[in-house]
């Protein structure tokens, strides 16, 4: 049972604009949700995260957005370049929320940005 | 910055080996964790570990086993790998709230 769901699996988007990833999560448990974002031959590197005591968090040209009562939590980017071309990951845990009992991930998002 | 260390970016392997897989950080972090990463399934959490010695399963861990003799150290183990473990393996560590730091990966081919 796939407890986080990822949309959509690849995303094209002109350089300038706004890229937009969802996830939707079903285990009310979760606490921390973060975002990873993997170049190729790299390991994921975390982006951004957030808690569920607050709806939006942003940083620089990312931005968080969370709805506890929908399950859900979004990715975007504002003003893609196309350096931001990559897979990105959500993923969530429980517990401690720095999840020392490991993140469940979302299959990924292959993002492309044009020139 | 944390490093999170992987001894082997490729490996190939025949089909019934004993295959290890070595992780090594260097920040003193308490979690230690494997992960597989194949297209279409993301990532997969193999097993956990949260001090030395404790180990924990996550959801695959057939066919896997881990050692952690050192805190700094964490090792995933094939018993008998098969062609169906051909996969990128992800090692990452973490401690409190800071988040995963996660090693470059190993790419593992069983013939």
């Amino acid at each position: 049972q796939q407890q986080v769901k990822q949309s959509p699996q690849s995303l094209i988007v002109q350089k300038g604009g706004i890229s937009i990833i969802n996830c939707a999560y079903e285990n009310t448990a979760f606490d921390y949700f973060p975002w990873y974002q993997q170049f190729p031959g790299k390991g994921p590197a975390l982006l951004i995260a957030i808690r569920p005591d607050v709806s939006e968090k942003k940083e620089g040209r990312f931005t968080i957005s969370f709805n506890k009562s929908a399950k859900q939590f979004s990715l975007h980017i504002m003003d893609s370049q196309p350096g931001d071309s990559a897979t990105y990951f959500c993923a969530a845990s429980m517990g401690s929320g720095g999840g020392a009992d490991g993140l469940t991930f979302g299959k990924g998002t292959h993002l492309i940005i044009q020139p | 910055d944390v490093k999170v260390t992987q001894s082997s970016r490729y490996l190939v392997k025949r089909t019934g080996e004993k295959v290890f897989l070595e992780c090594v950080q260097d920040m003193d972090h308490e979690n230690m964790f494997w992960y597989r990463q194949d297209p279409g399934l993301g990532l997969r959490l193999i097993y956990f570990s949260y001090d030395v010695k404790m180990k924990e399963k996550g959801d695959i861990p057939e066919g896997y086993s881990v050692s952690r003799e050192k805190k700094e150290r964490f090792s995933l183990i094939l018993e008998s790998a098969s062609t169906n473990q051909t996969s990128m393996y992800l090692c990452a560590s973490s401690f409190g709230l800071g988040g995963y730091t996660f090693g470059s990966g190993t790419r593992l081919t069983v013939v």
